[in-house]
This record gives structure tokens, C-alpha cells and sequence, in this order.
């Protein structure tokens, strides 16, 4: 297994249009996080996987956004009449339960929105 | 709601030298986990070190080592050994009882020969 792997690297996007992108954990790690980093900060939660159950979101995650994971494997994050505020990297994680164990959170390398 | 302060946006060392990172957090619960993690400029997340509130005794890893005062709400993280290859964001991350991790601000660490 080579990583939590995610898919595209780099996504540009006119206002209003819907983009979605897609995230593979690895394999045995039965729970995934989806973060979003804005330029000079740190990872902000916005939901979170257990198998194919979603079991918490944040406050940030609007209307517009929307995350499956529909057999407990890789994951979509959806974001529907994108706006420049939605410009930012999109990080994806794994873990085991207990957080992480030993290896902690395991991150993809993100996908970057950039809204014009 | 749980808080993650880094009070340090950037530091500086030099190689071979030195140097703690700063964070303190604020939770009411009594059972979390505490987390480094390093970002390089090729903005990939990893995990540094990881300590378990319950454990008294400080986690490290190699040249990496943690100060965990539970009282304090401290965690720091010391490198020491400094190489060029540590210059990143490092960010201190909290997880109340293995759910999703909030993160600092981090603070940026440049290395200079």
C-alpha cells in the first residue's frame, strides 16, 4: 500500500461550476477525515468516516459540499456553485481507530481548488 | 471546543543546534492524544511524534522528543541535531478519544547552514 493517495493534484474551476474530487485511504485503516488548508493555516476538519458511515461534520461544510463514502473504501468530496472563498487545499486522511495507533494520521498530499 | 495556540509563527536555528516548539492547547476532557506533524514545501502532512495523554512519560522518536505537561495544557516539541531537511511548518495537532484533529496555526522553522 503505498499511501492515502488523492485525486486530482490541482483542480481550476470556474465560479458556479461543481468539482469533485476523490480520495483513496489506505487499505486497512477503516476511518477518513477531510480537511481544508487555506494559504497560512492549519488543516480545518470538515467531516469524517467510519467504514461507510459519516459520522460527524463541521460547520464549515455548507449545503453546497457534500462527502460519501459508499463502501467503506475511497471517499468523493463534492462541492456544488463553487465561490472563490472555496479556493484552498483539500487534504484527505486515514486512520485506524484508538487515533491512528502508532501511525497516527496518515494524509494524502491534498488536492488544490483554485476558484476563478 | 477544543483550542490549539502555536504562539510562534516562524523559528530559526542553526544545524547541529537545537530548538523547541511551542503549543498549548485547552480541552476539559482528561483522555486525548497530542500530535507534531511536519509539512515540507511539498505540502504533505507526517506524522513527527504522537503522545498518549494518560502516559506520563515523554514519546520520542530519534532526534525528536516532546515535553508534555498535562497540568500546563503543554507540548512542546524539541529537535534536536538540527539538518537542513527539518525546515517546514510543523503543527500541533490535538484528537479528543480518536476522532478528527484540530490543528494550530503552525509554526514555520527555517534551518540555516
Amino acid at each position: 500500500d503505498t499511501g492515502v493517495s488523492q485525486d486530482p493534484r490541482h483542480k481550476i474551476t470556474k465560479r458556479g461550476q461543481n468539482v469533485t474530487f476523490r480520495c483513496d485511504p489506505i487499505s486497512e485503516h477503516n476511518r477518513l477525515y477531510w480537511y481544508r488548508q487555506t494559504l497560512g493555516q492549519g488543516p480545518e476538519f470538515l467531516t469524517y468516516f467510519q467504514n461507510e458511515a459519516q459520522l460527524e461534520k463541521s460547520r464549515l461544510l455548507s449545503d453546497r459540499f457534500s462527502a460519501e463514502r459508499p463502501k467503506g473504501s475511497f471517499s468523493t468530496l463534492e462541492i456544488q456553485r463553487t465561490e472563490q472563498g472555496d479556493s484552498a487545499m483539500y487534504l484527505c486522511a486515514s486512520s485506524r481507530p484508538l487515533a491512528g495507533g502508532r501511525d497516527g494520521y496518515t494524509f494524502g498530499s491534498g488536492t488544490r481548488l483554485t476558484v476563478v | 471546543a477544543q483550542t490549539v495556540t502555536q504562539s510562534q509563527p516562524e523559528m530559526s536555528v542553526q544545524e547541529a543546534e537545537t530548538v523547541t516548539l511551542s503549543c498549548t492547547y485547552d480541552t476539559s476532557e482528561s483522555d486525548y492524544y497530542l500530535f507534531w506533524y511536519k509539512q515540507p514545501p511539498s505540502r504533505q502532512m507526517i506524522l513527527v511524534i504522537r503522545q498518549e495523554a494518560y502516559k506520563q512519560q515523554n514519546a520520542t522518536e530519534n532526534r525528536f522528543s516532546v515535553n508534555f505537561q498535562k497540568a500546563a495544557k503543554s507540548f512542546s516539541l524539541k529537535i534536536s541535531d538540527s539538518q537542513l531537511g527539518d525546515a517546514a511548518m510543523y503543527f500541533c495537532a490535538f484528537s479528543n478519544s480518536g476522532y478528527a484533529l484540530n490543528f494550530g496555526k503552525g509554526t514555520s522553522l527555517l534551518v540555516t547552514p
